[in-house]
């Protein structure tokens, strides 16, 4: 298994601001994506992390407003821009390991609330 | 692309009783996972589903998969007021990468 740190683990932030949410994994991952989950929602994809390159955005999601980075292996960042009291949600990071054959496991995620 | 739909959405019940609850899913799938998420927290993982017939069991909840089907089964045995939570399922594409969650099942156990 993977153990993931996501920080900070929850904000209140004024809207105009922008927000950067870190995730790290004690291990080297081949995958890590970013979901959203709204107030009494199911979990949406946001984008899948590459390293190295940019990031693999779902429809619906643009790098203007959630831009992400992934510098290693084992850490990505999730920024979530012009926050207005919309993008109040949950956003969680999951991971999954090197190999096809590996589960995805979640971080505790960062509750966000725009006020 | 990859629909997941979860039924009931929400479920009512008492101590003591049964229940299951419905996962159907729209194409091929590698892996199927069930997660608990209580009020405010993050997912907690319950059981990940790898094969066609795939049963398994934790305390009072038991898991199987169905893959002709593109169906799994969340079954809650005598049920307690602590399984009080909501409960996804999530499906793994044949890609081996993103997970596509149901909408969820808020479940509310009475004493």
């Amino acid at each position: 298994s993977a153990v993931i740190s996501q920080k900070p683990s929850r904000d209140i932030c004024q809207r105009g601001t922008s927000l950067t949410i870190q995730c790290q994994v004690d291990s080297q991952v081949t995958m890590m994506f970013w979901y959203r989950q709204q107030p009494g929602q199911s979990l949406t994809l946001i984008a899948t992390a590459n390293q190295g390159s940019e990031a693999t955005y779902e429809s619906g999601f643009v790098i203007d407003k959630f831009p992400i980075s992934r510098p290693n292996l084992t850490f990505s960042t999730l920024t979530v821009s012009n926050m207005s009291p919309e993008d109040s949600s949950i956003y969680l990071c999951s991971v999954k390991g090197r190999t096809a054959n590996t589960e995805a496991f979640f971080g505790q995620g960062t509750r966000l609330t725009v006020v | 692309e990859l629909k997941v739909e979860q039924n009931p959405l929400f479920l009512s019940m008492q101590e003591g009783k049964n229940y299951t609850i419905y996962c159907n899913y729209s194409t091929t799938s590698d892996r199927l996972y069930w997660y608990r998420q209580d009020p405010g927290k993050s997912l907690e993982s319950l059981f990940v589903l790898l094969s066609n017939g795939a049963v398994k069991q934790e305390g009072r909840l038991m898991a199987s998969l169905d893959t002709k089907a593109r169906l799994s089964t969340l079954h809650i045995t005598a049920a307690v007021h602590d399984l009080s939570a909501t409960y996804f399922c999530a499906v793994e594409g044949t890609s081996g990468s993103r997970l596509t969650f149901g909408e969820g099942t808020q479940l509310t156990v009475n004493p």
